[in-house]
Formats: C-alpha cells, sequence, structure tokens
C-alpha cells in the first residue's frame, strides 16, 4: 500500500512569487491535513480537508490556501511568499476523526 | 486552551540504556494521544497511540507509553536504546471532533556509543 506522496520534494522561490505543493493521500484515505515545521514554531497546523471540503482551520494568513479533489488528492497555495515561509510543508492523511494520521516526505521550501 | 507540553527538549542517553520523554496534555486534548518520530529531513513516523482501552500502549521499534489522566501525561519509554534511537520525538493529540493534531515542541533524544 503506497504512503502518503508530496511533490516536489524541494523548492526554492523569489520573494513575492507562488508556490503550490501537492499532496496524494492513501488510497481510502479521504481527510487530508497540511502542517507547517520550522525550527522556532514548531509543527503547526494550517488545514484540514475532509471530502473537498475544508473541515478546520488554522491560524494562518489569507496568503495560505488549500483545496482537495474528488479523489482526495489535495494541494496547498501560498501566495506572495515571504522569507519567512520558508520551511518544511508535511501533509497527512487518515480515516477521518478519531484515527491516526500518516505523513508524506513533506517539501521543503525556501524562499530567497 | 488546547495544548500538548514535552517537557525536555533534549534528552542525552547511552546506549542499552533506558529512555523516557515526557510528555503533558491539556484536558481538551486529551481524548487521542500519539507519539512521532522524525528523523533528519523526513517525514513524521506513528510510533504508538492512544486511543481508549488499556493506558498501556506499546508501539513500534521496543517504545511503550503509558496514558494517566489523573496527572494528564503521556510519557514514551523505552527499556534499551540504540544509536539508531537517534531522533525527533514529538507528541499529539486531538479531539474526537476534530482531525487537527496539536504538537509538543519535541525532544530531541541523543543515544551515544
Amino acid at each position: 500500500k503506497a504512503g502518503v506522496t508530496q511533490t516536489p520534494r524541494y523548492l526554492i522561490k523569489t520573494r513575492g512569487q507562488q508556490v503550490t505543493l501537492s499532496c496524494s493521500p492513501i488510497s481510502g484515505h479521504r481527510s487530508v491535513s497540511w502542517y507547517q515545521q520550522t525550527p522556532g514554531q514548531g509543527l503547526q497546523f494550517l488545514f484540514e480537508y475532509f471530502s473537498e471540503t475544508q473541515r478546520n482551520k488554522g491560524n494562518f494568513p489569507g496568503r495560505f490556501s488549500g483545496r482537495q479533489f474528488s479523489n482526495s488528492r489535495s494541494e496547498m497555495n501560498v501566495s506572495t511568499l515571504e522569507l519567512g515561509d520558508s520551511a518544511l510543508y508535511l501533509c497527512a492523511s487518515s480515516l477521518g476523526q478519531g484515527s491516526e494520521a500518516f505523513f508524506g516526505q513533506g517539501t521543503r521550501l525556501t524562499v530567497v | 486552551a488546547q495544548s500538548v507540553t514535552q517537557l525536555d527538549s533534549q534528552v542525552p542517553v547511552f546506549e542499552e540504556a533506558p529512555v523516557e520523554l515526557r510528555c503533558n496534555y491539556s484536558s481538551s486534548v486529551s481524548v487521542y494521544l500519539f507519539w512521532y518520530v522524525q528523523y533528519p529531513n523526513q517525514g513524521l513516523q506513528l510510533l504508538l497511540k492512544y486511543l481508549s482501552g488499556s493506558t498501556l500502549v506499546k508501539g513500534i521499534n521496543g517504545f511503550e507509553a503509558e496514558f494517566n489522566k489523573s496527572q494528564t501525561s503521556f510519557h514514551l519509554r523505552k527499556p534499551s536504546v540504540h544509536i539508531s534511537d537517534t531522533a525527533e520525538y514529538f507528541c499529539a493529540g486531538t479531539t474526537s471532533n476534530t482531525g487537527k493534531l496539536i504538537f509538543g515542541q519535541g525532544t530531541t533524544l541523543q543515544v551515544k556509543p
């Protein structure tokens, strides 16, 4: 059974640009969550999607957005990139509430 | 507010010694608790989970944790560590009505030869 797949693994962008990250969940998982990991702030929740609907949202500015497709694949978008957006972005999938989350390898975003 | 607190940022230990990584949670995140491990440049791997039932939970790689409701703790233990256990460990919790995980700040386990 394939795990959670995130693409790309590494990304370098310039301030002001926008970026789209992709996540393919484990087959059969309908919940996809996104997290930002930085040395200073640790792991912070961005948002969760379930059956194409955003179910939860963390405390991030509107520049961070996401969506989920009918096949449960998810994308997150960051517009007008800032240096502080440099981080490891992790995607997790699960069967739903109350079940464990499985994480992808992450996308390392560097903003220069 | 929901919170998970890992009491030690770094834990150095010699190989084959026992180790305990401490985690406390607020009552609002107490429903489901997890421990994850992260190796350098990797994602998070689930070590073990507490959903309900027995308070002593056994996980992979010889790790176990005990859910203690009265002390709001979920400490991770291993009786004998190996060099390969060197990694970052995260305690996390969630409630039944959300898929959002609340993470602790992480504990770096450094196993020395």
